[in-house]
């Protein structure tokens, strides 16, 4: 069972390449989440998903997508990378239901943006 | 608007005494609350939670947590700190909306953990 995991661990990127961030998890968990963490500000929500096939936007959605083509797998992609985006990304997963939002995070992407 | 507040950016303590960061709270209705910590290059790890019963609970790693609903607050404790507690600490509250929770994180407390 190897939880929740993330490739790649580290990325550089010069504005304007694109990259997919990949996040995987074996608990069979519903909801799926793509943070980033930036100093001094905490982890910001940028899309989740409530189960396969769906998205929705978080707090700070602009300049990413996502998909959830298998209920496993939560992809999130960016088209045209810019400095701004310079961030350690988290992926998250939790049961659907209950009365406690408890999420399990993976490791974290490291991304630069030169 | 929800909102969290850890006050604290940094805290260091000597290995060996008592620890206190501190969690405050903006939010109309009694939340889920959470801590969770993150060591050097890993993820996030849940250490404690909240969401009714006892207002002490007791976490992992010998970690505790009290919830003042008067204060709107949600300390997090510990006697005797650790070297290998030295990590950064997040506070988190949830409230329910339509298709699920909606989590906020505070801007996180960094512990450094002295000789």
């Amino acid at each position: 069972n190897a939880g929740v995991t993330q490739t790649p661990k580290f990325r550089v990127l010069k504005t304007g390449q694109s990259m997919t961030l990949l996040c995987a998890q074996d608990m069979n968990h519903e909801y799926m989440y793509w943070y980033r963490q930036d100093p001094g500000m905490g982890l910001r929500l940028i899309h989740y998903s409530v189960g396969e096939g769906t998205t929705a936007k978080g707090e700070v959605p602009d300049g990413y997508n996502v998909s959830r083509l298998k209920k496993q797998n939560f992809l999130l992609g960016l088209e045209s990378a810019a400095p701004s985006q310079t961030s350690v990304y988290f992926c998250a997963s939790r049961f659907p239901g209950g009365n406690v939002d408890e999420q399990f995070f993976g490791p974290g992407t490291r991304l630069t943006v030169l | 608007a929800q909102s969290v507040t850890q006050p604290d950016i940094h805290i260091t303590v000597s290995e060996g005494a008592s620890l206190e960061l501190r969690c405050n709270y903006s939010y109309g209705a009694t939340p889920y609350l959470f801590w969770y910590v993150q060591s050097p290059g890993q993820g996030l790890q849940l250490l404690l939670k909240y969401f009714s019963g006892d207002t002490l609970v007791q976490g992992i790693k010998g970690f505790e947590a009290e919830f003042k609903r008067s204060q709107s607050s949600f300390n997090l404790r510990k006697p005797s700190v650790h070297w290998s507690d030295a990590a950064e600490y997040f506070c988190a509250v949830a409230r329910r909306q339509t298709g699920g929770f909606k989590t906020i994180f505070g801007a996180g407390t960094r512990l450094f953990v002295k000789a």
